[in-house]
């Protein structure tokens, strides 16, 4: 079936500006991740979903930085007021559910890469 | 903390060479789930090979194979019969699960190149 995909591809905006990035995840996946991939940081943690709990926020670096999962599917990303140090690669992934090691599995979309002016 | 530490920034092996990458972790933890990832230019995160810390034999994927050491902490990649594909960004991850939350702890990435 379709892996996880996301868009825009690439996104150029101004500092102050607000963005959404898209993450449509594996279909059936009950568990959604958003991570920050920058060369200062490497990969960060930045948001969880899973099913119907709440999520846990506790990466999501700064209050301009939010999330939501519709429907249990498609999740969105948005960033306030954009900053330069917001450009890196925003990376999802889903994964099945679970707790058997498969369950936990996590399988990551393209990423979209995010450049602040 | 968790941590995962990657020691090797760059590595490099000729075509059909047999490489191994280092990873060492931190945990208090006695069953988790160790990753290892690659990301070639193309930017896609792709799985390469898991390991249950409760498994006491070593995952093994076609050519990719892991050295689990869980008293030592060490989980190394072997790459058998290195092909150029196999050219990317090699991440080694922990998942941390605390509750019913789930996370991935990284590494900072082995660099490899495969040369013809």
């Amino acid at each position: 079936g379709a892996g996880v995909s996301q868009s825009p591809s690439n996104k150029v905006t101004e500092k102050g500006k607000d963005v959404e990035l898209r993450c449509d995840p594996i279909s059936g996946h009950t568990a959604l991740y958003w991570y920050r991939q920058s060369l200062g940081q490497g990969l960060e943690f930045l948001i969880y979903f899973q099913g119907n709990s709440a999520p846990d926020k506790s990466g999501l670096p700064s209050d301009r930085f939010s999330a939501e999962r519709t429907g249990g599917s498609v999740s969105t990303l948005t960033i306030q007021r954009t900053q330069q140090e917001d450009s890196a690669v925003y990376l999802c992934a889903s994964s099945p559910g679970g707790t058997s090691g498969l369950g936990e599995t996590q399988y990551f979309g393209p990423g979209t890469r995010l450049l602040v002016l | 903390a968790q941590t995962v530490t990657q020691s090797q920034p760059e590595m490099s092996v000729q075509e059909a060479e047999t490489v191994t990458l280092s990873c060492t972790y931190d945990t208090s933890e006695n069953n988790y789930y160790l990753f290892w990832y690659k990301q070639p230019p193309s930017r896609q995160m792709i799985l390469v090979i898991r390991q249950e810390a409760y498994k006491q034999q070593n995952a093994t994927e076609n050519r990719f194979s892991v050295n689990f050491q869980k008293a030592a902490k060490s989980f190394s990649l072997k790459i058998s019969d290195s092909q150029l594909g196999d050219t990317a960004m090699y991440f080694c991850a922990f998942m941390k699960r605390n509750g019913n939350n789930r996370k991935l702890i990284w590494g900072l990435g082995t660099s490899l190149a495969v040369n013809p």
